[in-house]
Order: C-alpha cells, then structure tokens, then sequence
C-alpha cells in the first residue's frame, strides 16, 4: 500500500520561527511536490523536485524553500514563519514528472495544519 | 495562465439524488484529473482523462471529458452519504518540456443521509 507520510497533523509556530515541514514517501518515486491549501483558493503548487538535489519553483514559492537529499524525503522550509502562511500543506509524490505530458497518479500525505501566530 | 473554474461550488443533496458537477476553462489540456478529499486527509485520485470525449466510470461516478479538452464533469448517480468530500479537478498544460498542473478550487458536496 502506498504511502505519504507528513511529520505533524498540526503546528502551531510563532511569527519569525523558521519551520521545517518533512515528507516521506515509501514507493520510490522521484517526483515530489509541495502545495498549500487555502478555502477559496484551492491547491496552489509552491515547490516541486525530479529528483535529488534538484529543485523547481512552483506558483507560489516566495517565502520557502525546499530540500531533497534523498530520494524518498522533501522537506519544505518556511525561513522566517509569517501569518500569511497559516495554511494546510500538503506533500505529493508522483511516478511521472509533470513534464513530458504525462499526468501520472500524485499521491498526496494527509496534511499538515500550520498555525502562525 | 490556465484556469480551472468548477462549478457549483457546494452542493447539499438528498441521498439517492443524482448530480452533476462541472470543471471548465478556456485552455485545452492535455490531461485532467478528478479527486476527492475527506475532511482531515489529502486527496485521493479519481480518474484520469487523456482523450477528448472520453468518458470513464468508476461505479456510480461518471467523468466525461469535453470534445475539446477544455472541460469535464462528474456525475454521480444516487448519491451516498460516503460520496461527501470536497471534488478537485486537476488539468495538465503541456507545451513539450514546459508543463503546468493546475487545481480548481474545488466543489464541497455533502450528502444527507
């Protein structure tokens, strides 16, 4: 059975904190990705990787970064947490890269609630 | 930019009712996706559509993908209270190498049992 994992369900963090988000995928796929969900503005896609080390700017990157230093792991990084980041987020992995024109399954983590305060 | 519009935004129906639901949009994609999320989890896949006019049924869901490529709905047939979810159409803009996903906002559909 496939599995995304997403190291909090809820976290509440204070203005200025840097965060660290940490997903997990067990079924060896290269693609990943990091959205947030907001009411009113469905999945927006802040970062996405292809693979190790590599990394691509999504819709909406400002204000995070990313790392992917192995395969099965992709950590989103809020530097310096702001209110206007209070979200759900969550993590993906996928068989296909989006490019290439190939929309494959994305197997989505069960999310994890930030709080900024 | 590629926009999903989906329609109607919530939906409150009686068990055993039938509906219809709509993804739209002025780009052509070359694929689209349905999904369903349940409150507290990530979304899980539906279906995917490739071909204009393709229509695809899992059970008492029917997806149709639009001639054109621009567009889909879902119908369900006598809806069941375990079909509540939030419905999220997902359309790939795929130009070569450069490839774009793009999420609607969702539909909230609750069915009352």
């Amino acid at each position: 059975d496939v599995k995304v994992t997403q190291s909090s369900r809820y976290l509440v963090k204070r203005t200025g904190e840097k965060v660290f988000l940490e997903c997990v995928q067990d079924m060896d796929h290269e693609n990943m990705f990091w959205y947030r969900q907001d009411p009113g503005l469905g999945l927006r896609l802040i970062y996405f990787s292809y693979d190790v080390k590599m990394k691509e700017k999504g819709d909406i990157p400002e204000g995070y970064s990313v790392s992917r230093e192995k395969k099965e792991r992709f950590s989103l990084i809020l530097e310096s947490a702001s209110t206007n980041q209070t979200s759900m987020y969550l993590c993906a992995s996928s068989l296909y890269p989006l490019a290439g024109g190939t929309l494959g399954t994305q197997y989505f983590g069960p999310g994890t609630r930030l709080t900024v305060l | 930019t590629q926009l999903l519009e989906q329609s109607p935004q919530f939906l409150s129906i009686q068990e055993g009712e039938n509906l219809t639901v709509y993804c739209n949009s002025s780009s052509v994609f070359s694929s689209l996706q349905w999904y369903r999320q349940e409150p507290g989890e990530g979304p899980v896949l539906l279906v995917t559509v490739v071909t204009g006019g393709e229509v695809k049924k899992l059970k008492r869901l029917t997806f149709q993908f639009g001639d054109a490529r621009k567009d889909s709905s879902l119908h369900i047939t006598a809806a069941q209270p375990g079909d509540t979810g939030l419905y999220l159409c997902a359309g790939l803009h795929s130009t070569g190498a450069n490839s774009k996903l793009t999420f609607g906002k969702g539909i909230t559909l609750s069915v009352r049992p």
